[in-house]
């Protein structure tokens, strides 16, 4: 799987969007980007994930360049909820279980 | 849909004893159970991978007598830490991962705490 590269840490003010970004200059065609979040104490939580367009659901909206060397997680409204470490994984989806490899991650920190 | 619970969700034990944690998805069949281990301010690191009905697949540097693995059924697998020691001191989480959603889910974790 391709490695990735992210801020260790980024603040945002409640009710603005917080942009993470994340390189993954190695990645390969068929790999996707995955984003989990582990807010303290808990389990991972999935987030959003895309192969080459831009995706969004009720949680976050992901924007992938066209070179797909890089990606961009955006909470739309930070609220001090979203405060958690977020990863970016990058990993094949070939329909079978895999294993996924997380790295260091972001540790967001959204404040008042 | 697709809740993976863990119990307990924290244990403290004596040096020496054996562990169990228990792993199931509740509203869904898991055929593969991932294992993760987390030690204070670091990352996930996986320790082994567990099929139901066959044997599990350890990562590199993960001691297969000291972590017992069973995935006996599909909503079910267990992780024995076997002689614990103080440094096996860790935050412990599973994942399951199901064909329907193509997705793995996590439980909420195990903090074990071994004096």
């Amino acid at each position: 799987d391709a490695k990735t590269t992210q801020p260790p840490s980024m603040d945002c003010a409640e009710g603005r969007a917080a942009n993470l970004p994340c390189n993954h200059s190695t990645i390969s065609g068929n790999e996707y980007v995955y984003w989990y979040r582990q807010i303290h104490s808990q389990g991972p939580q999935y987030i959003i994930h895309g192969l080459k367009n831009n995706e969004t659901n009720e949680m976050a909206s992901l924007i992938i360049t066209e070179d797909r060397k890089s990606s961009t997680l955006i909470l739309p409204h930070a609220t001090l909820r979203d405060t958690a470490v977020y990863y970016c994984i990058v990993r094949l989806n070939t329909g079978t279980a895999s294993k996924l490899t997380f790295g260091t991650g972001t540790r967001l920190q959204v404040t008042l | 849909g697709a809740v993976v619970s863990q119990h307990p969700s924290r244990v403290i034990c004596k040096s020496g004893t054996s562990v169990k944690i228990e792993c199931r998805s509740l509203d869904f069949q898991a055929t593969t159970m991932f294992w993760y281990r987390q030690f204070p301010k670091q990352s996930l690191m996986l320790m082994a991978t567990s099929n139901e009905g066959s044997k599990a697949t350890y990562e590199q540097g993960v001691e297969k007598d000291k972590f017992l693995i069973n995935h006996a059924s599909l909503t079910l697998s267990t992780l024995t830490v076997t002689s614990a020691h103080p440094e096996d001191s860790s935050f412990y989480i599973c994942s399951a991962w199901t064909s329907g959603h193509n997705e793995q889910f996590f439980g909420p974790g195990t903090r074990l705490t071994v004096l």
